[in-house]
């Protein structure tokens, strides 16, 4: 079991539409979660943290936790083109600095 | 500018060649890292500095990789007799020293390696 999965994709939605990304994870004391956004060739962006179970909004991004069940989401509302990227999930595990990342979906918004 | 840069960007070399890539974190984060990343994977993580004192390491660091923060400002990361396996795009992150486990990471552009 890899220790933080995220299905590949790719995810395609119309513009306008919400794009829901999933992660789940194997480490159950993790603490901290984060969303980062990476184009094409290029590193990756953070968009997002979040500590605390439950949701956390930032412009058109929500972040949701359930540390019960070891998943977390992020949602995009009002899809845009230049949204499509490669999404990654990043897991910061129990007495460590270093992120555990997953493999990353590739959400793409069609016009 | 004052995000993570790394130099330098693009690297070709020949297999069995030595090489070093440098980071310069942001101005005021104490923490630097190392990930390496291949075409169609998340980033892995190799190594993590606290000021100058190199505090974590992984598997995948073997012994012929080496990293330094000798002032506790830049890094380099050094790949001596790379091999073919070696090709992936380096990445350098930094971020500031806070309470638990709040800090948040921030990636510079990355250094592509390919070994010939």
């Amino acid at each position: 079991q890899k220790e933080v999965e995220q299905n590949s994709g790719p995810l395609s939605v119309p513009e306008g539409a919400i794009a829901s990304l999933n992660c789940t994870y194997s480490d159950r004391g993790s603490q901290s979660f984060f969303w980062y956004r990476q184009y094409s060739g290029k590193s990756p962006e953070l968009i997002m943290f979040i500590y605390s179970n439950g949701d956390k909004e930032d412009g058109r991004f929500t972040a949701q936790l359930n540390k019960a069940s070891q998943y977390v989401s992020l949602l995009i509302r009002d899809s845009q083109p230049s949204d499509s990227a490669t999404y990654l999930c990043a897991v910061r595990g129990t007495g460590r600095r270093a992120l555990t990342f997953g493999s990353g979906t590739r959400l793409q918004v069609q016009p | 500018d004052t995000g993570v840069s790394q130099d330098p960007r693009h690297k070709i070399t020949k297999r069995g060649q030595n090489v070093t890539f440098r980071c310069d974190p942001i101005s005021e984060h104490n923490r630097l890292y190392w990930y390496r990343q291949t075409l169609g994977q998340g980033p892995e993580f190799l190594t993590y500095f606290q000021n100058e004192a190199q505090l974590e390491k992984s598997r995948l660091l073997s012994d012929r990789f080496s990293a330094e923060r000798p002032k506790g400002s830049f890094s380099t990361l050094e790949i001596q007799r790379t091999e073919q396996g070696d090709s992936a795009m380096y990445l350098c992150a930094s971020s500031p020293q806070t309470s638990g486990n709040t800090d948040t990471q921030y990636f510079g552009p990355g250094t592509r390696l390919t070994v010939l």
